[in-house]
């Protein structure tokens, strides 16, 4: 079984500032790990994925995760926030490409002027 | 745009009622997606087809169910509407899986049951 906790259910940081985005896993299998991004009123966007590959990942609009398998953590960062990156994050873990995925009750990120 | 469609945008309906919500995946993606968003439950995969057959299950109850047709796109039904089903659902697609291609999300559907 799966399960995903992202700590923080919402994060302030200044615009220009560090952005670290916190999800620890569980699972009784190796995972797949993701990273999404919800602007309002729209779907979900996927931002980086976690497939066994590196375990550093880049993703899009600057964000990167890194896969920790001691910590069972897969954090998400970006190092200068802009405005435009104010919405909700979702981090999410699959046991197998074809079974569900488990989603993290998210993180909504506000960005400070 | 993700290239996802979904049909109708809004929803209202009442308890006890059946409605069905339409989902075109990506031009070339075999994979749909359902989940549901509410307040109470969060982010919910419900169920995944490829090709026209289930594939995967998640946490979809008895009284929804959903398919894939030949053309690929995908109808979620859902009957005996209460309350709790209130909720957006969206609909995604990916040309296989989840791990090996990026999952592409529709703008969703807003299910309101008074």
């Amino acid at each position: 079984a799966q399960s995903v906790t992202q700590l923080g259910s919402h994060v302030s940081v200044s615009e220009g500032a560090l952005v670290l985005l916190r999800c620890n896993y569980s699972s009784s299998v190796p995972p797949y790990l993701f990273w999404y991004v919800q602007y309002p009123n729209q779907g979900l966007q996927l931002l980086l994925k976690y497939t066994s590959a590196a375990t550093l990942v880049k993703g899009i609009n600057g964000f990167e995760a890194e896969f920790k398998k001691s910590e069972t953590s897969f954090h998400l960062t970006k190092p200068s926030a802009h405005m435009s990156d104010a919405a909700e994050y979702f981090c999410a873990v699959s046991g197998d490409r074809d079974d569900k995925i488990i989603f993290g009750k998210g993180t909504r990120l506000h960005i400070l002027p | 745009d993700s290239g996802v469609t979904q049909t109708p945008k809004h929803l209202i309906t009442a308890t006890g009622q059946r409605v069905t919500l339409r989902c075109s995946p990506r031009s070339g993606d075999l994979s749909v997606y359902w989940y549901q968003q509410s307040l109470d439950q969060g982010l919910q995969f419900l169920i995944q087809y490829y090709n026209g057959e289930e594939r995967a299950k998640g946490n979809i109850l008895e009284r929804f169910s959903a398919q894939q047709f030949p053309d690929l796109h995908s109808e979620l039904n859902l009957s005996s509407l209460e309350l709790g089903d209130s909720a957006l659902y969206f609909c995604a697609s990916s040309v296989v899986d989840i791990v090996t291609d990026t999952q592409y999300f529709g703008p969703g559907t807003r299910l309101t049951v008074l």
